[in-house]
């Protein structure tokens, strides 16, 4: 069965970085668009970023613009963010989710448990 | 503020029929770009409840349906259980930010 695993998260200063993982397994992974969705306390889900299935095309939500990066490693299965200078309103739960159809209309059929980021002084 | 707009809460009694809408723009819904819905139970991560507009995934039951019209759409759930008290989210993809949206999301309550 589809399982997607988050981790990485933890409680960060302002300005400093953390780097997420998310471990896919019981699909082809390396032929899915990946996505990273977060939900900070209390608020809805807000897109952060997707990946193409080989790595090569990239876009991120201007929010995160500049600071996040998202890559992924098919030979291990694995999905990576990469967040840099943190700001306190990029505490959430940050969620990573397969993309169905690797397209614009496409949903997000699985989604991974979550892992919880904290930016506080 | 949300690029899809949803009320913030709806309810209804067990078994009566509930809607709730998600609106958008000529940039996401009304660009023909499909409408997904996400259930969220508390505590929990989304799970994939509509898809394409009006698809249900394996093992979702038919008391929920979708619809699209123009820039908006709608998510049907007749015979309301209590176990479908949750949080859902609409979905698309918006062609002006070049990236996906979601609406703020309904809080639904089954009284």
């Amino acid at each position: 069965q589809v399982q997607l695993v988050e981790s990485g998260g933890g409680v960060v200063q302002p300005g400093r970085s953390l780097r997420l993982s998310c471990a896919a397994s019981g699909f082809s992974f390396n032929t899915f668009a990946m996505h990273w969705v977060r939900q900070a306390p209390g608020k809805g889900l807000e897109w952060v970023a997707v990946i193409s299935s080989d790595g090569s095309n990239k876009f991120y939500a201007d929010s995160v613009k500049g600071r996040f990066t998202i890559s992924r490693d098919n030979s291990k299965n694995t999905l990576f963010l990469q967040m840099n200078s943190l700001r306190v309103d990029d505490t959430s739960i940050y969620y990573c989710a397969r993309d169905l159809y690797s397209s614009p209309w496409s949903p997000l059929d699985y989604w991974g448990q979550g892992t919880v980021v904290t930016v506080s002084s | 503020q949300s690029v899809l707009t949803q009320p913030p809460s709806v309810s209804g009694a067990p078994g009566q029929r509930v809607i709730i809408s998600c609106t958008g723009s000529s940039s996401n819904i009304g660009a023909r770009y499909d409408v997904h819905w996400y259930q969220q139970l508390p505590g929990r991560a989304p799970k994939l409840l509509i898809f394409g507009d009006t698809n249900r995934p394996s093992g979702v039951p038919d008391r929920f349906s979708g619809s699209k019209s123009g820039t908006s759409a709608s998510l049907v759930i007749t015979g309301l259980q209590a176990e479908d008290e949750a949080d859902y989210y609409c979905h698309s993809y918006d062609r002006s930010l070049s990236g996906w949206v979601f609406g703020g999301g309904t809080k639904l309550t089954v009284l």
